[in-house]
């Protein structure tokens, strides 16, 4: 892997079930993995910033995991509602840089 | 609001106007960049200033001229602009001191650009 990428591209999933997607990123030189939630009309807002290897973080109904090793993590949202529906952007700095390389997001639509 | 405001919210501009595109935060952070996102592809690096001094530059044409007078503050100078410049531009701010991708981002909601 040499950028960042995500999948599903999109995901239609109904009110109250569980659903997750996949971010992978280069495994070498890692420094932290990035998740943003991008509303639509709004900002991407900030989720998680994950550094160590086997991390777990939970924000209310959303949780991710980070394999640092194989260059993946997962994010996972129980009991999808509707106002979860978003693009979901993964991120990590490229070797040797300080900003960060975005994927092209995971698109969920909750419908109720 | 996030902390980061963005204006304008939404510039038309043609091809041989000159224009600007302010950001500014008051949250104390030290790294503030400056983001595009076209149609169908993911958010692209432009711009990277670190306490007021520029750190990276993505390649970016010279048609886009970034300033930066304080760490607040955050200007994106366009002129002669084409038609494929149209996009989203995002600024975006973060308490970096690692130099590592180790801060959150703070997003501001964008610029939405048409060159005609």
């Amino acid at each position: 892997i040499l950028n960042v990428e995500q999948s599903p591209q999109s995901l239609h999933v109904q009110e109250g079930d569980s659903t997750n997607f996949t971010c992978s990123f280069p495994s070498s030189n890692f420094y932290a993995l990035h998740w943003y939630r991008w509303e639509t009309a709004k900002s991407p807002e900030a989720l998680f910033v994950m550094t160590l290897n086997g991390d777990e973080k939970k924000k209310g109904r959303i949780s991710a995991t980070l394999n640092t090793k194989e260059g993946y993590s997962y994010l996972y949202i129980k009991g999808s509602q509707p106002e979860d529906s978003a693009t979901y952007l993964c991120a990590s700095p490229k070797t040797g840089r300080r900003a960060l390389t975005f994927g092209s997001g995971t698109r969920l639509q909750v419908q109720p | 609001e996030t902390g980061v405001t963005q204006t304008p919210r939404h510039l038309v501009m043609g091809m041989t106007n000159k224009k600007s595109l302010k950001c500014e935060q008051h949250l104390g952070h030290n790294a503030m960049y400056w983001y595009k996102q076209s149609a169908k592809k993911p958010l692209e690096l432009m711009f990277v200033y670190n306490f007021k001094e520029q750190t990276e530059n993505n390649s970016v044409p010279s048609r886009f001229s970034p300033e930066c007078p304080n760490s607040s503050h955050l200007f994106l100078h366009l002129h002669t602009l084409q038609p494929e410049d149209s996009a989203l531009y995002l600024c975006a701010s973060s308490q970096e001191l690692s130099g590592q991708g180790t801060y959150g981002y703070t997003f501001g909601s964008g610029t939405r650009l048409t060159v005609v």
